[in-house]
């Protein structure tokens, strides 16, 4: 069954320092890659994407993410964390063939911004 | 992209009621779709509303409980019924829109935090 994993479940960091949000994914093939973020008592904002094409994929706010074929993962990261940046991260794949109709989504990373 | 609503934001309910969730976008869309997020839980796919029929259930959810409209491309409702307090969520709507380089976004509405007393 497909699925996705966030080994972080909470990660702090300080403010201005980088950060790496990891992020595995089992399916059979490929599938689309997204990265979202979800802020206190906000709707999910998506940051990137990765449908094909170049594996490192820019986003908003200053994030990237890099998808690695070999080790099944896609990662995020930015090389300076503002407070702003605290919040909920989820992961999310979809599958290719049939169609885009439903994310399946990680268990999410919370980030904490220390001053 | 999108911009999408829901109605109302969050609600306080007895036990044995329902609620019905309102969903409106701004744009017509192909697809929209319904997902749960249980307390410091991920999101988890319900249904996908289809315009002009049933709604598509995913596994472990089902229309008695989950009652969906979807009466046209920008607007679609979504029941819960007959609530238990293990019903306490956030209910969030998305859909499928152009934008950010693609066709193939999902964007999600603000969602409605429920609480089951």
């Amino acid at each position: 069954a497909q699925s996705v994993t966030q080994p972080d479940i909470h990660i702090t960091v300080s403010e201005g320092a980088s950060l790496e949000l990891r992020c595995n994914y089992s399916y059979g093939a490929t599938p689309y890659l997204f990265w979202y973020v979800q802020s206190p008592g906000q709707g999910l904002q998506l940051l990137l994407k990765y449908f094909s094409g170049d594996t490192l994929v820019q986003g908003i706010k200053g994030f990237e993410a890099e998808f690695k074929r070999s080790q099944s993962s896609f990662n995020l990261r930015k090389p300076s964390v503002h407070w702003s940046d605290a919040a909920e991260y989820f992961c999310a794949v979809a599958p290719i063939s049939g169609g885009y109709n439903k994310l399946i989504f990680g268990a999410g990373t919370r980030l904490a911004v220390h001053p | 992209s999108a911009v999408i609503s829901q109605k109302p934001s969050r609600d306080i309910c007895q036990r044995g009621t329902s609620l019905t969730i309102q969903c409106q976008v701004d744009s017509q869309v192909t697809m929209m779709f319904w997902y749960r997020q249980q307390p410091g839980q991920s999101l988890t796919l319900i249904a996908t509303a289809n315009q002009g029929s049933e709604a598509t259930y995913e596994s472990g959810f089902v229309i008695d409980k989950f009652p969906i409209s979807r009466p046209n491309l920008t607007f679609s409702t979504l029941t819960v019924s007959n609530m238990s307090p293990e019903d306490s969520s956030i209910y969030l709507c998305s859909v499928v829109a152009g934008g950010y380089g693609s066709t193939d976004t999902q964007y999600f509405g603000p969602g409605t935090r429920l609480t089951v007393l």
